[in-house]
């Protein structure tokens, strides 16, 4: 079975602080994502990632950041926290090939105060 | 720009119901469409359709696409509470890495 952890299920910064999400898959997945989900909005990517050390924006990249040093791991991170990034956010996993499915992590819901 | 309209946005049934959920989209290079069933924690696959017409089935859950028209519907035949979730369309987009391309989703509800 394929396993996407995320680091915290539940997470509560200040304004202004900068908070990291780490996400790690245990399948050997080349291509990684980074969504957040609002009521309303649904899910938006934020980045992407094809394969190590390589990163791409996605359509609300404005805020944050993204590192991918090793396969299983990648990390969001938002450089100054502001309230409206308070928000679900979902990492997800693909092994690259003609399969679109992805898998999905238990999600980290971000309140910034 | 690619474009994933779900239908309707909430749905509330009973216990025994059929349901039936709409995906209509635009997309300029399609590659495949997928459901994914939501409760209170991570998506869950549940199809990935690439031909038109041909109905994929899992228990009571079935779905088929429409390349012609842009649309696809899931169906949920003799619903059951555990049912009750956020059913999420998306396209896949081969311009971001095969990232998926949501809907905003059709809040289902089944009531006992």
């Amino acid at each position: 079975d394929v396993k996407v952890t995320q680091s915290s299920r539940y997470l509560v910064k200040r304004t202004g602080e900068k908070v990291f999400l780490e996400c790690v898959q245990d399948m050997d997945h080349e291509n990684m994502f980074w969504y957040r989900q609002d009521p309303g909005l649904g899910l938006r990517l934020i980045y992407f990632s094809y394969d190590v050390k390589m990163k791409e924006k996605g359509d609300i990249p404005e805020g944050y950041s993204v590192s991918r040093e090793k396969k299983e791991r990648f990390s969001l991170i938002l450089e100054s926290a502001s309230t409206n990034q308070t928000s679900m956010y979902l990492c997800a996993s693909r092994l690259q090939g003609n399969s679109y499915e992805q898998y999905f992590g238990p999600g980290t819901r971000l309140t910034v105060t | 720009e690619d474009k994933v309209v779900q239908s309707p946005l909430s749905l509330v049934v009973h216990e025994g119901d059929t349901v039936t959920l709409n995906c209509s989209y635009e997309v300029t290079n399609f590659r495949s469409l997928l459901w994914y069933k939501q409760e209170k924690k991570a998506p869950t696959f549940l199809f990935m359709l690439t031909s038109s017409g041909i109905e994929k089935k899992s228990g009571r859950l079935s779905s088929i696409l429409d390349k012609k028209e842009l649309f696809s519907i899931l169906n949920i035949t003799a619903t059951q509470t555990g049912d009750s979730a956020i059913y999420l369309c998306a396209l896949s987009n081969s311009n971001s890495g095969y990232a998926l391309n949501f809907g905003k989703g059709t809040s289902l509800l089944v009531t006992p």
